[in-house]
């Protein structure tokens, strides 16, 4: 099992719609998680941390499910800008491990 | 959140020449930095992390002698591909942490796109 995967998607969804995506991770001594989004030929941007609790940054909301070992990550109210690429990582030593990313398109 | 710049942001260079790339942390103290290798399509690669004067620790199949480190303030770190070559192509990228523990965020430079000749 690799250590962190992502659906690679692409998922294409309607301006407007809720999309969720799923990253698993191997290690259950992981301690932190983040969601980066990355657009293309550019660098991935942080766009927030998953926190055991759950937490919501406007449209985003991340969850931590450390029983089935995965994160989540949902957009609400999908804009044509949040056309992107999703990654996530995972930390289970010093350094952050990233998946491959699930690619989102949003349609107008 | 943090900016991390990083130049050049493309370089095009011969087969066997030298390329230096720089990554600084412009509002933040860097303990640590991270350099980073992708290829199109595919999952960002840890190649090395480094820590302010100390050597930089590189992962399995990563050789040292060919991309050198150094990261010699808590603003600045350098990666120099030595005899570079066309599979060396890729996009690299640097990021920043302030802390030493992988709580702390990450943030990326803008990277570096790499051809070689």
């Amino acid at each position: 099992r690799k250590e962190v995967e992502q659906d690679p998607g692409p998922f294409n969804v309607p301006e407007g719609a809720t999309v969720a995506f799923n990253c698993t991770y191997s290690n259950s001594a992981s301690q932190s998680f983040f969601w980066y989004r990355q657009d293309c030929r550019k660098e991935p941007k942080l766009l927030m941390s998953v926190y055991s609790s759950g937490n919501e940054d406007g449209r985003f909301t991340a969850q931590l499910n450390r029983a089935s070992q995965y994160i989540s990550l949902l957009i609400r109210d999908s804009k044509l800008s949040d056309s992107a690429t999703y990654l996530c990582a995972v930390n289970p030593y010093s350094t952050l491990t990233f998946g491959k990313g699930t690619m989102l398109l949003v349609s107008p | 959140g943090a900016v991390v710049s990083q130049h050049p942001s493309r370089v095009i260079c011969k087969s066997g020449t030298s390329v230096k790339i720089e990554c600084r942390s412009l509002d933040f103290q860097a303990t640590t930095m991270f350099w980073y290798r992708q290829f199109p399509k595919q999952s960002l690669m840890l190649m090395a992390t480094s820590n302010e004067g100390s050597k930089a620790t590189y992962e399995q199949g990563v050789e040292k002698d060919k991309f050198l480190i150094n990261h010699a303030s808590l603003t600045l770190s350098t990666l120099t591909v030595t005899s570079a070559h066309p599979e060396d192509s890729s996009f690299y990228i640097c990021s920043a942490r302030a802390g030493t523990s992988s709580a702390y965020e990450q943030y990326f430079g803008p990277g570096t796109r790499l051809t070689v000749t």
